[in-house]
C-alpha cells in the first residue's frame, strides 16, 4: 500500500541547531511531495512543495527540502532553527495514476528550546 | 486565517451517539477534503467532495458518511461512535478538484471530538 513515513516522531533542539526530518514514501509511480507545518494551535499550512524540476526546493522560513528520487525521500532542513519553529511537520505525498489524495505522514513534532 | 471554518471547535459526546462536523471552505474554493488526526495513526485520509459530487474516499468507516451542498459547505456525520472515533477532525479545500493547479489544500482548524 501506499504510504509516507516520517521517521522521527519528536525532536529537540537548541536554537541555531541544524534540523533534518526525514520523509520517505512508498510509491513506485510519479509522486508529488509536500510539507506542511502546524504551529501550535494553528491550522495545517503549507511549507513547501515539489512537482518537478530542481530537486532541491526552497521554502517559506529558511526551510528547503531536497528530493532523491532513487532513496524515495523528501527529507525537510533548516540550517538554524530558532524558538518559533516549535511546531508539528508533516510530509504528504500526492500520488499520480487516477489516485486523487493526499497522503500524509504521521508527523514529527520539533520542539526548539532558546 | 486560512479562510476555511469548522464548528464546532470541540464536541464531547457518548458512545453511541451520533454527531455533526461542520466546514466551510475558503470562498472560491470547489474541492473539500476530510482528515481524521489521531495520536497513533496520524493524518488519515477520509474523503472528498468536488463542486457537490464525492470525488475521492478513503480509510472512511461506513459508520461515517459525508456531503456537500449546494453553496460548497460540507458536513461529515460520523455515527454509532466508538470510543476510538476520538480524534482532531480537519477539514480542507483547494480550487480545483485534482491538485493539478498549485497542490495546495487549505486547512481549519479541526474540530476535536471526545467520545466518553
Amino acid at each position: 500500500a501506499q504510504s509516507v513515513s516520517q521517521h522521527n516522531h519528536h525532536v529537540i533542539l537548541s536554537e541555531a541547531a541544524s534540523l533534518e526530518l526525514g520523509c520517505n514514501y512508498s510509491y513506485g509511480g510519479t509522486v508529488n511531495l509536500f510539507w506542511y507545518v502546524q504551529y501550535p494551535g494553528q491550522h495545517l499550512q503549507l511549507l513547501l512543495k515539489y512537482f518537478s524540476g530542481d530537486p532541491l526546493v526552497k521554502g517559506i522560513k529558511g526551510f528547503e527540502a531536497e528530493f532523491i528520487k532513487s532513496k524515495f525521500s523528501f527529507n525537510l532542513r533548516k540550517p538554524s532553527v530558532q524558538w518559533s519553529d516549535t511546531a508539528e511537520y508533516f510530509c504528504a505525498a500526492l500520488l499520480s495514476g487516477g489516485y486523487n489524495k493526499l497522503i500524509f505522514g504521521a508527523g514529527t513534532r520539533l520542539a526548539v528550546h532558546p | 486565517d486560512s479562510g476555511v471554518t469548522q464548528t464546532p471547535k470541540h464536541l464531547i459526546t457518548a458512545t453511541g451517539q451520533r454527531v455533526t462536523l461542520r466546514c466551510s471552505p475558503r470562498s472560491g474554493d470547489l474541492s473539500v477534503y476530510w482528515y481524521q488526526q489521531s495520536l497513533d495513526q496520524g493524518l488519515q485520509f477520509l474523503i472528498q467532495y468536488y463542486n457537490g459530487e464525492e470525488r475521492a474516499k478513503g480509510n472512511i468507516l461506513e459508520r461515517f458518511s459525508a456531503q456537500q451542498f449546494p453553496d460548497l459547505h460540507s458536513e461529515l456525520n460520523l455515527s454509532s461512535l466508538e470510543l476510538g472515533d476520538s480524534a482532531l477532525y480537519f477539514c480542507a479545500s483547494s480550487v480545483g478538484g485534482d491538485f493539478t493547479n498549485t497542490g495546495e489544500l487549505f486547512f481549519g482548524e479541526g474540530s476535536r471530538l471526545t467520545v466518553l
